[in-house]
């Protein structure tokens, strides 16, 4: 597989239930992000990962749990989640340009989740 | 904080005309610009990242602009086509850091 792929695409939780979101990039880059995207919002940045050290959390709720092994992949684990937690979940990466600032970044299709 | 703004937030226009969408942030200190572009439910696609040393960049049909002091970008699309309909995205990373700040997107519609 190339470029940046998520799994599950669709995912249906009850608000009590543990799951996790999986992000792997294929691209060889350094950097990896979660946004958030709910609907008439702005996309929103939620974590960064810069050599699967933690560089930015955006003040999100300890509910979502981000996860980063290795450079190639990024988890993010959901519990206890509320129904305004429903939303498209995106993954990103990217790699450092030559000026030391970001390069272009490439998204995964996204995972849709909806909370009960 | 930087903020990013894209004017029209919806655009219909009849296919074969030319467009352009506007994308304008509050701090001007930035690496680079990046335009998406997202089909319903779908990810993002980069289309074309102008880094802050350059006016413009091209890309078969689209252009993008960047004039950093005044802080605004448009894209301008040639010869629309029904399957250019999506929403477009502006994007800048965040001053000193990686991190990218978006708009909310001009939702464009080319009617056949």
């Amino acid at each position: 597989e190339t470029g940046v792929t998520q799994t599950p695409r669709h995912l249906v939780m009850g608000m009590t239930n543990k799951k996790s979101l999986k992000c792997e990039q294929h691209l060889g880059h350094n950097a990896m992000y979660w946004y958030k995207q709910s609907a008439k919002k702005p996309l929103e940045l939620m974590f960064v990962y810069n050599f699967k050290e933690q560089t930015e959390n955006n003040s999100v709720p300890s509910r979502f749990s981000p996860e980063c092994p290795n450079s190639s992949h990024l988890f993010l684990h959901l519990h206890t989640l509320q129904p305004e937690d429903s939303a498209l979940y995106l993954c990103a990466s990217s790699q450092t340009g030559t000026s030391g600032g970001p390069d272009t970044q490439y998204f995964g299709p996204g995972t849709r989740l909806t909370v009960l | 904080k930087q903020e990013v703004t894209q004017i029209p937030a919806a655009l219909s226009v009849p296919e074969g005309e030319n467009l352009v969408l506007n994308c304008s942030f509050t701090d001007s200190a930035i690496y680079n610009l990046q335009w998406f572009r997202q089909d319903p439910g779908k990810g993002l696609t980069s289309l074309l990242l102008i880094q802050s040393s350059q006016r413009e960049q091209t890309s078969g049909r689209l252009n993008a602009s960047l004039d950093k002091s005044s802080g605004r970008s448009t894209l301008y699309i040639a010869a629309s086509q029904p399957g250019d309909s999506a929403t477009y995205l502006c994007a800048v990373p965040v001053p000193g850091n990686t991190p990218l700040v978006f708009g909310k997107g001009t939702r464009l519609s080319v009617i056949a």
